[in-house]
């Protein structure tokens, strides 16, 4: 059980364009979902946290208007990367989480580059 | 300010022999700390759990230990195997926030 999907696995697009990242969770109901970015051999940086049905938390110095995050059902959250630049190229991972529970399952992460 | 510290970037260790990963953290908030594994481009897998009510669990070769007053916990694996070479992460919340990550130690696991 506890298994969390994301989609694609990997993109590649152009500078200026948007892409969107899927995160289903697919055996569980997940009330909330996490954003995380990871740069080679760094930790994982949280960037936004959201709730079934309502806006993302960002964290401090993430742009909203940049990543926008939707999580419009307890099975479903995206990350769309607005206007992207070379500077985003990065692995991205996305995180589920119970109602109540407090281990989170992790998605096998996207990679993204941006030429 | 990094609350969830892994102070060693790598560990070597022998097959069959037990490996020891350490992570500190600085927030008495927190009480709730998982171990989660990692390798390259892959998401992290969840191992192993402790609540800060207890100061130890165990689940097969995997053992976490908590010592609340040294804000200080450890991940044994014994006996360590090949398959267990990887990136493994520390993290730690208080119930119902996002959880923070140490920046990991990657082990080595020789045969």
């Amino acid at each position: 059980g506890a298994v969390v999907s994301q989609h694609p696995s990997r993109v590649i697009c152009k500078s200026g364009t948007s892409v969107k990242i899927e995160c289903r969770s697919l055996d569980f109901q997940a009330t909330t979902m996490f954003w995380y970015r990871q740069f080679p051999k760094q930790s994982l940086m949280l960037m936004a946290t959201s709730n079934e049905g309502s806006k993302a938390t960002y964290e401090q110095g993430v742009e909203k208007d940049k990543f926008l995050i939707n999580h419009a059902s307890l099975t479903l959250s995206t990350l769309t990367v607005t206007s992207a630049h070379p500077e985003d190229s990065s692995f991205y991972i996305c995180s589920a989480r119970a109602f109540g529970a407090d281990t989170q399952y992790f998605g096998p992460g996207t990679r993204l580059t941006v030429l | 300010d990094q609350q969830v510290k892994q102070n060693s970037p790598s560990l070597s260790v022998q097959e069959g022999r037990i490996s020891i990963l350490n992570c500190d953290y600085t927030n008495s908030m927190f009480d709730y700390f998982l171990w989660y594994k990692k390798y390259p481009a892959e998401g992290p897998t969840f191992l192993i759990s402790i609540s800060s009510i207890k100061d130890k669990n165990e689940d097969g070769r995997f053992t976490v230990f908590l010592n609340k007053s040294a804000k200080h916990l450890s991940l044994h694996i014994v006996p360590s195997q090949p398959g267990d070479s990887a990136v493994y992460f520390c993290a730690a919340n208080q119930a119902g926030t996002a959880l923070i990550f140490g920046k990991g130690t990657t082990l080595s696991v020789s045969s």
